[in-house]
Protein backbone atom coordinates (compact mmCIF):
# COMPACT_ATOMS: atom_id res chain seq x y z
CA UNK A 1 0.00 0.00 0.00
CA UNK A 2 1.30 3.22 -1.33
CA UNK A 3 2.72 5.50 2.10
CA UNK A 4 4.10 9.01 2.89
CA UNK A 5 7.60 8.76 4.33
CA UNK A 6 9.44 11.34 6.17
CA UNK A 7 13.08 11.62 6.73
CA UNK A 8 14.73 11.78 9.32
CA UNK A 9 12.72 9.89 12.12
CA UNK A 10 14.62 11.95 14.77
CA UNK A 11 16.35 15.40 14.24
CA UNK A 12 18.38 17.29 16.94
CA UNK A 13 19.46 20.48 16.59
CA UNK A 14 20.82 23.50 18.18
CA UNK A 15 18.77 26.63 18.84
CA UNK A 16 19.56 28.66 16.02
CA UNK A 17 20.49 26.40 13.31
CA UNK A 18 18.53 25.87 9.89
CA UNK A 19 16.33 22.34 9.44
CA UNK A 20 14.94 20.67 6.61
CA UNK A 21 11.96 18.20 7.41
CA UNK A 22 11.67 16.02 4.22
CA UNK A 23 8.90 14.18 2.88
CA UNK A 24 7.94 11.57 -0.31
CA UNK A 25 4.01 12.04 -0.56
CA UNK A 26 2.08 9.53 -2.26
CA UNK A 27 3.26 9.45 -5.64
CA UNK A 28 0.10 10.35 -7.72
CA UNK A 29 -1.34 12.70 -4.65
CA UNK A 30 -1.79 16.32 -5.35
CA UNK A 31 -2.11 18.00 -2.13
CA UNK A 32 0.55 17.83 0.63
CA UNK A 33 0.59 18.73 4.36
CA UNK A 34 2.30 19.71 7.57
CA UNK A 35 1.33 19.51 11.10
CA UNK A 36 3.00 19.30 13.90
CA UNK A 37 2.15 17.75 17.93
CA UNK A 38 4.24 19.41 20.54
CA UNK A 39 4.43 16.84 23.28
CA UNK A 40 1.18 16.47 25.34
CA UNK A 41 -0.92 18.90 22.47
CA UNK A 42 -2.87 18.03 19.86
CA UNK A 43 -2.02 17.80 15.96
CA UNK A 44 -1.94 21.54 14.69
CA UNK A 45 -1.61 22.60 10.88
CA UNK A 46 1.20 24.36 9.86
CA UNK A 47 0.51 24.71 6.08
CA UNK A 48 -1.09 22.76 2.96
CA UNK A 49 0.73 23.29 -0.95
CA UNK A 50 -1.31 22.71 -4.18
CA UNK A 51 -0.11 23.44 -7.62
CA UNK A 52 3.32 24.62 -6.41
CA UNK A 53 2.29 27.31 -3.94
CA UNK A 54 0.56 27.20 -0.58
CA UNK A 55 -2.57 27.17 -0.93
CA UNK A 56 -3.27 27.71 3.26
CA UNK A 57 -1.33 28.26 6.09
CA UNK A 58 -1.94 28.99 9.78
CA UNK A 59 -0.80 31.43 12.18
CA UNK A 60 2.19 29.09 13.20
CA UNK A 61 3.29 29.30 9.83
CA UNK A 62 5.39 32.53 10.44
CA UNK A 63 8.28 33.86 7.90
CA UNK A 64 10.60 31.09 9.76
CA UNK A 65 9.24 28.66 8.15
CA UNK A 66 8.72 27.77 4.27
CA UNK A 67 7.98 24.83 2.00
CA UNK A 68 9.61 23.68 -1.23
CA UNK A 69 8.63 20.70 -3.30
CA UNK A 70 11.94 20.53 -5.15
CA UNK A 71 11.76 17.99 -7.46
CA UNK A 72 8.99 15.55 -8.68
CA UNK A 73 8.52 13.34 -6.02
CA UNK A 74 9.90 15.45 -2.10
CA UNK A 75 8.54 17.86 -0.46
CA UNK A 76 10.48 19.88 2.53
CA UNK A 77 9.57 21.83 5.30
CA UNK A 78 12.31 25.13 6.14
CA UNK A 79 12.98 26.18 9.46
CA UNK A 80 15.75 28.90 9.16
CA UNK A 81 16.37 29.73 13.00
CA UNK A 82 15.26 27.14 15.30
CA UNK A 83 13.78 27.99 18.44
CA UNK A 84 12.98 25.88 21.89
CA UNK A 85 9.43 26.23 21.36
CA UNK A 86 9.76 24.41 17.72
CA UNK A 87 10.59 20.73 19.61
CA UNK A 88 7.85 18.47 18.36
CA UNK A 89 6.62 15.58 16.13
CA UNK A 90 6.14 17.44 12.49
CA UNK A 91 3.60 14.83 10.36
CA UNK A 92 3.45 15.27 6.38
CA UNK A 93 0.05 14.52 4.95
CA UNK A 94 -0.70 14.21 1.22
CA UNK A 95 -4.30 13.85 -0.25
CA UNK A 96 -5.24 12.39 -4.22
CA UNK A 97 -7.75 13.83 -6.69
CA UNK A 98 -11.47 13.32 -7.10
CA UNK A 99 -13.17 12.03 -4.16
CA UNK A 100 -10.14 11.18 -2.26
CA UNK A 101 -9.01 15.12 -2.80
CA UNK A 102 -10.15 15.15 1.08
CA UNK A 103 -8.80 12.30 2.71
CA UNK A 104 -5.14 12.95 3.81
CA UNK A 105 -2.36 10.26 4.28
CA UNK A 106 0.31 11.09 7.09
CA UNK A 107 3.64 10.00 7.79
CA UNK A 108 5.02 8.78 10.50
CA UNK A 109 6.66 11.79 12.11
CA UNK A 110 10.00 13.66 12.23
CA UNK A 111 10.44 13.93 15.98
CA UNK A 112 12.61 17.74 16.01
CA UNK A 113 14.52 18.01 19.28
CA UNK A 114 16.11 21.87 19.66
CA UNK A 115 19.00 22.13 22.13
CA UNK B 1 -14.45 28.88 15.27
CA UNK B 2 -14.19 25.41 14.01
CA UNK B 3 -13.28 22.97 17.08
CA UNK B 4 -12.76 19.67 18.19
CA UNK B 5 -13.35 18.02 21.79
CA UNK B 6 -12.60 14.61 23.12
CA UNK B 7 -13.85 14.81 26.31
CA UNK B 8 -11.66 11.67 27.82
CA UNK B 9 -8.04 11.84 27.68
CA UNK B 10 -7.57 8.45 28.65
CA UNK B 11 -9.91 5.33 28.90
CA UNK B 12 -9.08 1.82 29.77
CA UNK B 13 -11.30 -1.10 28.67
CA UNK B 14 -11.10 -4.53 29.03
CA UNK B 15 -9.75 -6.73 26.67
CA UNK B 16 -13.16 -8.21 24.46
CA UNK B 17 -15.15 -5.24 26.35
CA UNK B 18 -16.94 -2.81 23.83
CA UNK B 19 -16.00 0.36 23.31
CA UNK B 20 -17.21 4.29 22.55
CA UNK B 21 -14.55 7.52 22.50
CA UNK B 22 -16.57 10.35 22.00
CA UNK B 23 -15.65 13.42 19.44
CA UNK B 24 -18.08 16.66 19.59
CA UNK B 25 -17.37 19.61 16.70
CA UNK B 26 -18.28 22.82 16.87
CA UNK B 27 -18.65 24.01 13.13
CA UNK B 28 -21.04 26.24 11.07
CA UNK B 29 -21.79 23.91 8.38
CA UNK B 30 -21.49 19.82 8.29
CA UNK B 31 -18.08 19.01 7.75
CA UNK B 32 -16.16 15.94 6.98
CA UNK B 33 -15.22 13.92 9.81
CA UNK B 34 -12.26 11.78 10.58
CA UNK B 35 -11.02 9.24 13.19
CA UNK B 36 -7.27 9.06 13.11
CA UNK B 37 -5.44 6.31 15.11
CA UNK B 38 -1.49 6.43 16.39
CA UNK B 39 0.25 3.57 17.70
CA UNK B 40 3.74 4.57 19.29
CA UNK B 41 6.43 5.76 17.03
CA UNK B 42 3.83 5.38 13.95
CA UNK B 43 2.24 7.58 11.85
CA UNK B 44 -1.44 8.87 11.98
CA UNK B 45 -3.56 6.01 10.50
CA UNK B 46 -7.03 6.91 8.82
CA UNK B 47 -9.66 4.15 10.93
CA UNK B 48 -12.74 5.98 9.02
CA UNK B 49 -14.29 9.00 8.03
CA UNK B 50 -17.92 10.23 7.07
CA UNK B 51 -18.63 12.95 4.39
CA UNK B 52 -22.44 12.41 3.74
CA UNK B 53 -25.12 9.95 3.41
CA UNK B 54 -25.28 7.06 6.04
CA UNK B 55 -24.68 8.39 9.25
CA UNK B 56 -23.04 5.15 10.50
CA UNK B 57 -19.53 4.79 8.80
CA UNK B 58 -17.61 1.17 8.88
CA UNK B 59 -13.94 1.62 9.23
CA UNK B 60 -10.93 -1.28 9.09
CA UNK B 61 -9.82 -2.76 11.87
CA UNK B 62 -13.73 -3.73 13.04
CA UNK B 63 -14.59 -0.12 13.98
CA UNK B 64 -17.18 1.90 13.43
CA UNK B 65 -18.55 5.51 13.54
CA UNK B 66 -22.47 7.43 13.72
CA UNK B 67 -22.54 10.85 13.18
CA UNK B 68 -25.31 12.72 14.75
CA UNK B 69 -25.93 16.22 13.41
CA UNK B 70 -28.65 17.25 16.58
CA UNK B 71 -25.64 16.82 19.22
CA UNK B 72 -22.39 17.98 16.47
CA UNK B 73 -20.64 14.24 17.28
CA UNK B 74 -18.45 11.44 16.00
CA UNK B 75 -18.35 8.38 18.50
CA UNK B 76 -16.23 6.05 17.55
CA UNK B 77 -17.37 2.38 18.48
CA UNK B 78 -15.87 -1.36 18.45
CA UNK B 79 -18.11 -4.20 19.84
CA UNK B 80 -15.18 -6.00 21.36
CA UNK B 81 -11.77 -4.58 21.89
CA UNK B 82 -8.22 -6.55 21.22
CA UNK B 83 -5.03 -5.84 22.96
CA UNK B 84 -3.61 -4.27 20.02
CA UNK B 85 -5.79 -2.01 19.77
CA UNK B 86 -3.94 0.32 22.39
CA UNK B 87 -3.01 3.68 20.81
CA UNK B 88 -4.28 7.44 20.53
CA UNK B 89 -7.18 8.10 18.74
CA UNK B 90 -8.00 11.68 17.21
CA UNK B 91 -10.98 12.65 15.98
CA UNK B 92 -10.68 15.47 13.09
CA UNK B 93 -12.86 17.87 11.42
CA UNK B 94 -12.52 19.73 8.00
CA UNK B 95 -14.49 21.80 5.70
CA UNK B 96 -15.89 20.23 2.49
CA UNK B 97 -12.65 20.99 0.16
CA UNK B 98 -9.38 19.85 -0.77
CA UNK B 99 -6.42 20.90 0.34
CA UNK B 100 -7.86 22.59 3.94
CA UNK B 101 -6.41 21.88 7.24
CA UNK B 102 -7.70 19.30 9.58
CA UNK B 103 -8.50 20.45 12.91
CA UNK B 104 -7.77 17.57 15.41
CA UNK B 105 -8.80 17.15 18.85
CA UNK B 106 -6.09 16.68 21.33
CA UNK B 107 -7.06 12.48 21.35
CA UNK B 108 -7.92 9.85 23.75
CA UNK B 109 -5.29 6.99 24.77
CA UNK B 110 -6.45 4.20 25.04
CA UNK B 111 -5.38 1.34 27.62
CA UNK B 112 -6.73 -2.14 26.93
CA UNK B 113 -6.31 -4.39 30.33
CA UNK B 114 -6.24 -8.56 30.24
Amino acid sequence: EPEVTQTPSHQVTQMGQEVILRCVPISNHLYFYWYRQILGQKVEFLVSFYNNEISEKSEIFDDQFSVERPDGSNFTLKIRSTKLEDSAMYFCASSGQGNAKNIQYFGAGTRLSVL
Amino acid sequence: AQSVTQPDIHITVSEGASLELRCNYSYGATPYLFWYVQSPGQGLQLLLKYFSGDTLVQGIKGFEAEFKRSQSSFNLRKPSVHWSDAAEYFCAVAPNQAGTALIFGKGTTLSVSS
